[in-house]
């Protein structure tokens, strides 16, 4: 299995909800990230995991908040989304070295209204 | 702060056509990948080239790592509607759990017309 499979594919939300994407991958990665792609525009980096534990935030407004509850699941929690925070989520995994290839999800394509 | 500087950024050409799409930086990166993206969907790699000076090949297209390890080129030959996409090249500076990241470079939308 060398899919991340990410869900919902895609998601439409108030500005006052609250929900959460999910990510599951199953090739015993033990790095997971979390990235935010605008239309034709590079991922940007948003979190990191190494070992279950968060290892890099990139100063992500606390309206996310991301959760690793086991090596092999990684949530993200929405809450008081602004429409700027529309984007594709990309989830994403590596083994954790130095070079790190990363195996992405499809991403969740997120609206926020 | 090391950046990708990545060229061209749009792209357009008829299918047969030859391309070169470059990766630069003033750092030195232990290894540079690229990835091709397609819409609504998330990247998949294409390639690592780790060593400098390296030259790797992947039917049609031919990458390139150059000597330093500061910059990478990605050649496209014969291409067709399917090389259609969003070509990102990143470089890797370190190891996640010590504090490093992938850097992306800005990406290149490459448009192949039947």
């Amino acid at each position: 299995d060398t899919e991340v499979t990410q869900t919902p594919k895609h998601l439409v939300m108030g500005m006052t909800n609250k929900k959460s994407l999910k990510c599951e991958q199953h090739m015993g990665h033990r790095a997971m990230y979390w990235y935010k792609q605008k239309a034709k525009k590079p991922p940007e980096l948003m979190f990191v995991y190494s070992y279950e534990k968060l290892s890099i935030n990139e100063s992500v407004p606390s309206r996310f908040s991301p959760e690793c509850p086991n090596s092999s699941l990684l949530n993200l929690h929405l809450h008081a989304l602004q429409p700027e925070d529309s984007a594709l989520y990309l989830c994403a995994s590596s083994h954790g070295g130095r070079n790190e290839k990363l195996f992405f999800g499809s991403g969740t394509q997120l609206s926020v209204l | 702060t090391q950046l990708l500087e990545q060229s061209p950024q749009f792209l357009s050409i008829q299918e047969g056509e030859n391309l070169t799409v470059y990766c630069n930086s003033s750092s030195v990166f232990s290894s540079l990948q690229w990835y091709r993206q397609e819409p609504g969907e998330g990247p998949v790699l294409l390639v690592t080239v780790v060593t400098g000076g390296e030259v790797k090949k992947l039917k049609r297209l031919t990458f390139q790592f150059g000597d330093a390890r500061k910059d990478s080129s990605l050649h496209i030959t014969a291409a067709q509607p399917g090389d259609t996409g969003l070509y990102l090249c990143a470089g890797a500076a370190g190891p996640y759990n010590q504090g490093g990241k992938l850097i992306f470079g800005q990406g290149t939308e490459l448009s192949v017309k039947p």
